[in-house]
């Protein structure tokens, strides 16, 4: 596609359980980072993706969290658990590679825990 | 500590009047610094970028490194730059982008 694809767009689930968040990169983009929007905490950076490894996830805020990159392409963010503070708006980047090149973000997915 | 700050959550400013939107940064190495902008609606996008040195919609950023501030500015503000502008730097070995809390701005006609 055009630009970096998130599924779903809303998410509603109940405290406890897991949920699965989708991003499909822009098509050659080697760089893939997750980061949180949520109020009061502005942008939060969660963790890089560099092909289908991950060197970078100081910013997962627990080991509820977790993510995959498979092919070098579509990635995973998978939260266990949820707790209410996990309801944000969870925003996917992808970069042509590493080096000061722009990310491009997706629509991101908002999810809201009850 | 690396950190941005964007000391303004609203600025209010009249269409044709000047916009300067701050941002601040603490980085202890050589980071790259953007602008990135949120129309309603629509998802983050690149404004601008401090090593490409050009202006985008009308809008222009310096780097200081003496004052270690990026400020936004455009000369005459338009009503379609109504929007929430985020700073933000990256650096190191991954690119991540650090961001500031933003600053909302609001153009009346």
């Amino acid at each position: 596609g055009a630009g970096v694809s998130q599924s779903p767009s809303n998410k509603v689930t109940e405290k406890g359980k897991d949920v699965e968040l989708r991003c499909d990169p822009i098509s050659g983009h080697t760089a893939l980072y997750w980061y949180r929007q949520s109020l009061g905490q502005g942008l939060e950076f969660l963790i890089y993706f560099q092909g289908n490894s991950a060197p970078d996830k100081s910013g997962l805020p627990s080991d509820r969290f977790s993510a995959e990159r498979t092919g070098g392409s579509v990635s995973t963010l998978t939260i266990q658990r949820t707790q209410q503070e996990d309801s944000a708006v969870y925003l996917c980047a992808s970069s042509i590679n590493r080096g000061g090149q722009p990310q491009h973000f997706g629509d991101g997915t908002r999810l809201s825990i009850l | 500590a690396q950190r941005v700050t964007q000391p303004e959550k609203l600025l209010s400013v009249f269409k044709g009047a000047p916009v300067e939107l701050k941002c601040n940064y603490s980085y202890s190495g050589s980071p790259e610094l953007f602008w990135y902008v949120q129309y309603s609606r629509q998802r983050l996008q690149l404004l601008l970028r401090h090593i490409s040195r050009e202006s985008i919609k009308g809008f222009t950023a310096d780097l200081n490194k003496g004052e270690t501030s990026f400020h936004l500015k455009k000369p005459f503000a338009q009503e379609e730059d109504s929007a929430m502008y985020y700073c933000a730097l990256s650096g190191g070995n991954t690119d991540k982008l650090i961001f500031g809390t933003g600053t909302r701005l609001q153009v009346f006609p």
